[in-house]
């Protein structure tokens, strides 16, 4: 099963919009874009999940590309709570298939 | 509401023994998954439940892994015997539903080391 690609980290400050993107080439029609999260010393968290159109919650936004070959998970406002490895992952039937994910450095 | 529990938190054994890690889900989830990290790799799929029945085991590495889940609660995943590389992260995550969009609630963990 093809992976989806990410940065292995990026670095961003605290108070600013992140921007963090994900190469998905091999992704098939109905698999889902799902963002997982995970900080320290716990297991992880869902963020957001998207098939087609762009997606927004509390947490995050997802924008997905028009040929769904990448996709950008965006943080508004980033907080030193925020600093976490964030997966994206292909959800195809039951199963998440994982990346190796982006770790995000929040400096203050 | 109590989330995903996983006992023990951490296992040290020796190769060759055996280790049971325990995952109880949310309460009333019906879909219970395996997942693990082994050093310096990508978080993988073990399998899934669907009440007690196995759903989708194609992710178990090797007979020496056995996962059940009597009654449908609590889970259990069995590994006789321990080799080195069955080192990592376990996590066990739970969900209501088993779509495609459906958010999965994770564990925090087992961390086995088998040296």
């Amino acid at each position: 099963d093809a992976k989806t690609t990410q940065p292995n980290s990026m670095e961003s400050n605290e108070e600013e919009p992140v921007h963090l993107p994900c190469n998905h080439s091999t992704i098939s029609g109905t698999d889902y874009i799902h963002w997982y999260r995970q900080l320290p010393s716990q297991g992880p968290e869902y963020v957001i999940h998207g098939l087609t159109s762009n997606v927004n919650n509390r947490m995050a936004s997802l924008a997905i590309a028009e040929d769904r070959k990448s996709s950008t998970l965006i943080l508004h406002r980033a907080t030193l709570r925020d600093a976490a490895v964030y997966y994206c992952i292909r959800r195809s039937n039951y199963q998440l298939i994982w990346g190796a994910g982006t770790k995000l450095i929040i400096k203050p | 509401e109590a989330g995903v529990t996983q006992f023990p938190s951490h296992s040290v054994i020796e190769k060759g023994q055996t280790v049971t890690l325990r995952c109880d889900p949310i309460s009333g989830h019906d879909n219970l998954y395996w997942y693990r990290r082994v050093m310096g790799k990508e978080i993988k799929f073990l399998l899934h439940f669907v009440k007690e029945s196995k759903q989708d085991e194609s992710g178990m590495p090797n007979n020496r892994f056995l996962a059940e889940r009597t009654g449908g609660t609590y889970s259990t995943l069995k590994v006789q015997p321990a080799e080195l590389e069955d080192s990592g992260v376990y996590f066990c995550a739970s969900s209501q539903d088993s779509g495609p969009y459906n958010e999965q609630f994770f564990g925090p963990g087992t961390r086995l080391t088998v040296l």
